[in-house]
């Protein structure tokens, strides 16, 4: 029961363009969405996020949109760098008595210089 | 501060025996969740402590436990291991009942023969 998709395994992008990564869930109960990104041999680490009742969150170049409707969200990275190649994580969180974060299958972003 | 710490980093077991790893999470964080991660799969949440009790469990088997002491330290044990608990086993601390942002440490690699 995959509730949090990536459906593109990897992007590549020129240095300076933008990067859009996309997520799409399906539990209309999520409070907040996340987005990580990871590096071999780490842990993954806190990039962005976004509450639920929320459309759009920025912190620098790096910008989360979500479509509650359309049950969708996507960050944006501008301009690429070629520090961002990873693997970017996207990640919601629903609190059943406990705090539950269900985590997408990542996406792997090169960025080329 | 210290960030969260994991041990061992890397661990070969064979099919039948049990592992226990460990997870020391950021000093004053209460809040301590362990992912299996494999590759294309993502990361599957296990389970999650705050104060010592479980408040919500992945869909795992019941070879897959957990627990935390007093002082938020954390250990979760594999019985029984199988070829397919081969994973990277990542451990989680975060400062509050919400998991908006979670700090994970390096991880632990098992490779089970």
């Amino acid at each position: 029961d995959q509730q949090v998709k990536q459906n593109s395994p990897s992007l590549s992008v020129q240095e300076g363009r933008i990067s859009i990564l996309n997520c799409d869930y399906t539990n209309s109960m999520f409070d907040y969405f996340l987005w990580y990104k990871k590096y071999p041999a780490e842990g993954p680490t806190f990039l962005i996020s976004i509450s639920s009742i929320k459309d759009k969150n920025e912190d620098g170049r790096f910008t989360v949109f979500l479509n509650k409707s359309a049950k969708h969200l996507s960050l944006h990275i501008v301009p690429s760098q070629p520090g961002d190649s990873a693997v970017y994580f996207c990640a919601a969180s629903v609190d059943t008595g406990g705090f539950k974060t269900i985590f997408g299958a990542g996406t792997r972003l090169f960025v080329k210089a | 501060k210290a960030g969260v710490t994991q041990t061992p980093r890397y661990l070969i077991k064979t099919r039948g025996q049990q592992v226990t790893l460990s997870c020391s999470p950021i000093s004053g964080h209460r809040s301590v969740s362990w992912y299996q991660q494999t590759p294309g799969q993502g990361l599957q949440f296990l389970f999650e402590y705050f104060s010592e009790t479980q408040r919500n469990k992945g869909n795992f088997p019941g070879r897959f436990s957990g627990r935390q002491f007093s002082n938020s330290r954390s250990e979760m044990n594999v019985s029984t291991l199988e070829l397919g608990d081969s994973a990277l086993y990542l451990c989680a601390s975060s400062p509050s009942v919400s998991q908006e942002t979670q700090y994970f440490g390096p991880g632990t690699r098992l490779l089970v023969l």
